[in-house]
C-alpha cells in the first residue's frame, strides 16, 4: 500500500491564482481531512470528509474548497491564492469516523504564495 | 471547546536526560489523547494514543483526569527523539473522529 499520497511536493503561486492539491489513500478510510501547519500554530483542519459525497469545514475553511467523489481522493482548492494561504498542507485518512481513530498522514505539500 | 495547550515550544536536554513533554487539556467530555512524532523530513505519525496503554519507543504517556493532563515522557532521552511533537485531543463519543492539535514542542537531543 502507498498510503496517503499527496502532490505536489512543493508550489509557488502567484496572488489571486488557482490550485487544486491532491491527496489519495489506498486504504480504503472512511475519513480523510486537511490541515494546514504553521510555525507556532500547530495543526489546524481546514476541512474534512466521512464518506464519498459528504464534506464538512473544520477550523479554517476560508478560502478552500474540497469534494469527495471517490473514497480514495479529496482534492483541495484554492480559488484566489493570498500570501496567508503560505503553509504546510498536509492531508490525512483513518479508517472510522465513528471512533476516535489512528490518522495517517501524508508528506505534505509546501505551499508559497507571493 | 476543546482545547490542547503544550505550554513549551521548544524543549532541549541532553543524551540520557529524562524527558517530558507537557499536554494540558480543556474538555467536558470523554476524551481520547493521543501524541503524534513529526521527525525532520518524515511525516507525522502516530506515537502513542492513551487507551492502548503502550510504550513506544520508550516513551509513555498518562491520562491524569484530575490534572487534565496527559505528559509524554521518556526517563533516558536519545538523538534520535529529536522530533517535533504533538498533543491531539478527540471526542470519543463524537461522530465525526475529529482530532484536535496543540501547537507542538520541538524536542532537541543534544549529544
Amino acid at each position: 500500500n502507498a498510503g496517503v499520497t499527496q502532490t505536489p511536493k512543493f508550489q509557488v503561486l502567484k496572488t489571486g491564482q488557482s490550485m487544486t492539491l491532491q491527496c489519495a489513500q489506498d486504504m480504503n478510510h472512511e475519513y480523510m481531512s486537511w490541515y494546514r501547519q504553521d510555525p507556532g500554530m500547530g495543526l489546524r483542519l481546514i476541512h474534512y470528509s466521512v464518506g464519498a459525497g459528504i464534506t464538512d469545514q473544520g477550523e479554517v475553511p476560508n478560502g478552500y474548497n474540497v469534494s469527495r467523489s471517490t473514497t480514495e481522493d479529496f482534492p483541495l482548492r484554492l480559488l484566489s491564492a493570498a500570501p496567508s494561504q503560505t503553509s504546510v498542507y498536509f492531508c490525512a485518512s483513518s479508517y472510522s469516523f465513528t471512533l476516535p481513530d489512528t490518522q495517517y498522514f501524508g508528506p505534505g505539500t509546501r505551499l508559497t504564495v507571493l | 471547546a476543546q482545547r490542547v495547550t503544550q505550554p513549551e515550544k521548544l524543549l532541549s536536554v541532553f543524551k540520557g536526560a529524562p524527558v517530558e513533554l507537557k499536554c494540558n487539556y480543556s474538555y467536558s467530555g470523554s476524551p481520547e489523547l493521543f501524541w503524534y512524532v513529526q521527525y525532520s523530513r518524515q511525516r507525522l505519525q502516530l506515537l502513542l494514543r492513551h487507551i492502548s496503554r503502550e510504550s513506544i519507543k520508550g516513551f509513555t504517556a498518562d491520562l491524569n483526569k484530575g490534572e487534565t493532563s496527559f505528559h509524554l515522557k521518556k526517563p533516558f532521552a536519545q538523538e534520535e527523539d529529536s522530533a517535533m511533537y504533538y498533543c491531539a485531543l478527540a471526542d470519543r463519543g463524537s461522530t465525526l473522529g475529529r482530532l484536535y492539535f496543540g501547537r507542538g514542542t520541538q524536542l532537541t537531543v543534544w549529544p
